[in-house]
């Protein structure tokens, strides 16, 4: 997993508050994707991102979550007036292009709510 | 929707013998079938991925075997070791659409020493 850098590996909020999530892709990859995954369960599709543009968020609830992936910087994965609902372990991965391609994921951050 | 169906959710093995986990996808559009290992507190690996044009694929211990016709896939772990304890994941994507790619929900793996 070394290349896709996530931070902060482990986030703590209370109910109300904002939760930026950051990634940086691995050297190279223009293509960003965010998964959710809750405990015991596999990985749940958010959004997909390239460089300034958000592809596909068909996955991502339509209320306080959003996404970028700016020309300079890393990905964000906002989240904002968080709920209990909302704690989970949320993996970011990378690729280096379109089409079917392995995605190379970082080690998540795992997010709690108080 | 769940388009990519893995079992079983848990499986137990001894040290040596060969756990098999099985896929099946709906959409006859998918065209990539990757295998991650995923070890506590890290992020999912990649292992070995398949495309549809050939039936089987070898890499080490691990072996993909890939039925088109019946669609689906599966993951075979041979001489398993304990250090394979990990949760497994099959998923497929399908080419031309921006990489939208498609998880089972997993099956932990325990190997017995």
């Amino acid at each position: 997993n070394a290349g896709v850098m996530q931070n902060p590996r482990h986030l703590v909020r209370r109910r109300g508050q904002e939760a930026r999530l950051r990634c940086s892709p691995m050297k190279g990859h223009s293509h960003v994707y965010w998964y959710r995954q809750l405990p015991e369960e596999g990985l749940k599709f958010m959004v997909y991102l390239q460089k300034e543009n958000i592809i596909d968020e068909s996955g991502m609830p339509k209320e306080r979550f959003s996404a970028e992936f700016p020309k300079e910087g890393p990905s964000i994965l906002r989240i904002q007036q968080v709920v209990r609902g909302d704690s989970a372990a949320y993996f970011c991965a990378s690729s280096p292009g379109d089409g079917p391609q392995p995605q190379h994921f970082g080690d998540g951050t795992r997010l709690s709510i108080l | 929707q769940q388009q990519v169906k893995q079992s079983p959710q848990s499986l137990i093995v001894q040290k040596g013998g060969i756990p098999i986990i099985n896929c099946a996808y709906e959409n006859t559009a998918f065209d990539y079938f990757p295998w991650y290992q995923q070890f506590p507190g890290k992020g999912p690996a990649l292992l070995i991925a398949i495309r549809p044009d050939v039936s089987e694929k070898k890499e080490g211990r691990f072996t993909i075997s890939f039925n088109k016709s019946a669609k689906q896939f599966s993951l075979h772990i041979m001489d398993s070791q304990p250090g394979d304890s990990a949760t497994y994941f099959c998923a497929a994507s399908k080419r031309g659409n921006n990489n939208d790619m498609r998880f089972g929900a997993g099956t932990r793996l325990t190997v017995k020493p």
